[in-house]
């Protein structure tokens, strides 16, 4: 009975690689989210979409691309992996996209480029 | 100057003592606060939000103050159990999406 779930867990891949990270939420929300927790343990939002469509996208380089192929998923689609990216990437849903609903978190991805 | 600034401790405490974090923002019009738990290896997960009456639930206490912006986190009678990092949140922009900005944390070690 996950409430936010992420597949995989961890996540090891060679500098160049295409990869992809699934997030599945069965809390009824309708706004999903990336966030990116560096080393230094810095949590950043990437990108929220609400009812499939795109409202946040942070400054995050184009090999980055979300899909929400419906509101209870989110997926992140990495290209040309580098160095930089590895990273734990958790996925977080809300109800709602207004700024008071609070935002529950999924059990992260931890991604290494090497 | 970092939007949402946390002291990141460690804070070492021994069990029963009465803890307190603070942590402050820079935007003025951030309309929502929160407090986030992580563990080690592990998601945040939400510990409370934070009302402009400030707020209590059981050992915790959460305070915004508007004027000063910032808001605190009180923990009472601190358990071992509590140990973790402690997360602020904040919403920068007023009625806006629903953008966290987190803190960098605070970590907590509470020893017997």
């Amino acid at each position: 009975d996950t409430a936010v779930s992420q597949t995989p867990k961890y996540l090891v891949t060679q500098m160049g690689n295409d990869k992809s990270i699934k997030c599945e939420q069965n809390l009824g929300h309708d706004t999903m989210y990336w966030y990116k927790q560096d080393s230094k343990k810095f949590l950043k939002i990437m990108f929220s979409y609400n009812n499939k469509e795109l409202i946040i996208n942070e400054t995050v380089p184009n090999r980055f691309s979300p899909k929400s192929p419906d509101k209870a998923h989110l997926n992140l689609h990495i290209n040309s992996l580098e160095l930089g990216d590895s990273a734990v990437y958790f996925c977080a849903s809300s109800q709602g996209r207004r700024s008071s609903y609070e935002q529950y978190f999924g059990p992260g991805t931890r991604l290494t480029v090497t | 100057r970092k939007e949402v600034e946390q002291d990141p401790g460690p804070f070492n405490v021994p069990e029963g003592a009465t803890v307190a974090f603070n942590c402050t923002y820079s935007n003025s019009a951030s309309q929502s606060f929160f407090w986030y738990r992580q563990d080690c290896r592990k998601e945040p997960k939400l510990l409370m939000s934070v009302y402009s009456s400030g707020n209590e639930d059981g050992r915790f206490t959460a305070q915004l103050n508007r004027a000063s912006q910032y808001i605190s986190l009180l923990i009472r009678d601190s358990k071992l159990s509590d140990s973790a990092t402690y997360l602020c949140a904040v919403t920068p922009f007023s009625g806006g999406y629903n953008k966290l900005i987190f803190g960098a944390g605070t970590r907590l070690a509470v020893h017997p």
